[in-house]
């Protein structure tokens, strides 16, 4: 059973280009969490997402950044229109709905170089 | 201030231990927890304590919490070089949902 695979790794794009990042949740996992970590920062939440549902976009800035969890495949992150500020590592975790779980489960991240 | 806070950086000797402090303002979590991040790496969940718990012990680890405080350390005994790795306090609620983390604590351990 593999764990929350993120990719790719490492992500560079220019300034007004486009990025996606892809987290594929562990088997069994229906929900999603992605989080932002700024440089010599701590982990900010942006959105929690299940099969086809925003649940909680609380933490998502109001432009450029959109996530979904289509019925298949993985969970992507768009960021529109790059900009430097951007450059960060992205986390994507995943957790199952059993009762008595407590553990998300992290991916090794995505990180993103704005140039 | 920010909700859950640490002091950024930490240096023990190998083998002393290490006490990685951390303070939050939300008490309404049924969770706290603690990653640790290695270099380029995700996080792992190294332990958590139920928000009821004052504390809880596991091989070398030792969580304790002054809910009256809103204080939560974490006790490495016996650090090792492995141990050096950043250090995430976290409140949440089951599976993962409402995370707040703290910045993270860099553990260096020295030989």
């Amino acid at each position: 059973n593999a764990g929350v695979m993120q990719n790719p790794r490492h992500l560079v794009r220019r300034r007004g280009q486009e990025a996606r990042l892809r987290c594929s949740p562990m088997k069994g996992h229906s929900h999603v969490y992605w989080y932002r970590q700024l440089p010599e920062e701590g982990l900010k939440f942006m959105v929690y997402l299940q099969k086809e549902n925003i649940i909680d976009e609380s933490g998502m800035p109001k432009e450029r950044f959109s996530a979904e969890f289509p019925k298949e495949g993985p969970s992507i992150l768009r960021i529109q229109q790059v900009v430097r500020g951007d450059s960060a590592a992205y986390f994507c975790a995943s957790s199952s709905d059993r009762e008595g779980g407590t553990e998300a489960f992290f991916g090794q991240g995505t990180r993103l170089t704005v140039v | 201030g920010e909700d859950v806070e640490q002091s950024l950086f930490l240096s023990v000797r190998e083998g002393d231990s290490s006490v990685i402090n951390c303070t939050y303002t939300d008490s309404s979590s049924t969770y706290l927890y603690w990653y640790k991040q290695e270099p380029g790496a995700g996080l792992q969940l190294l332990t958590y304590i139920f928000s009821n718990m004052d504390m809880k012990q596991d091989q070398r680890l030792t969580v304790l919490l002054n809910k009256k405080d809103k204080h939560l350390s974490l006790r490495i005994a016996d650090t090792q070089t492995g141990d050096s790795a950043i250090y995430f306090c976290a409140r949440g609620d089951n599976y993962g949902q409402n995370f707040v983390f703290g910045p993270g604590t860099r553990l260096s351990v020295l030989p």
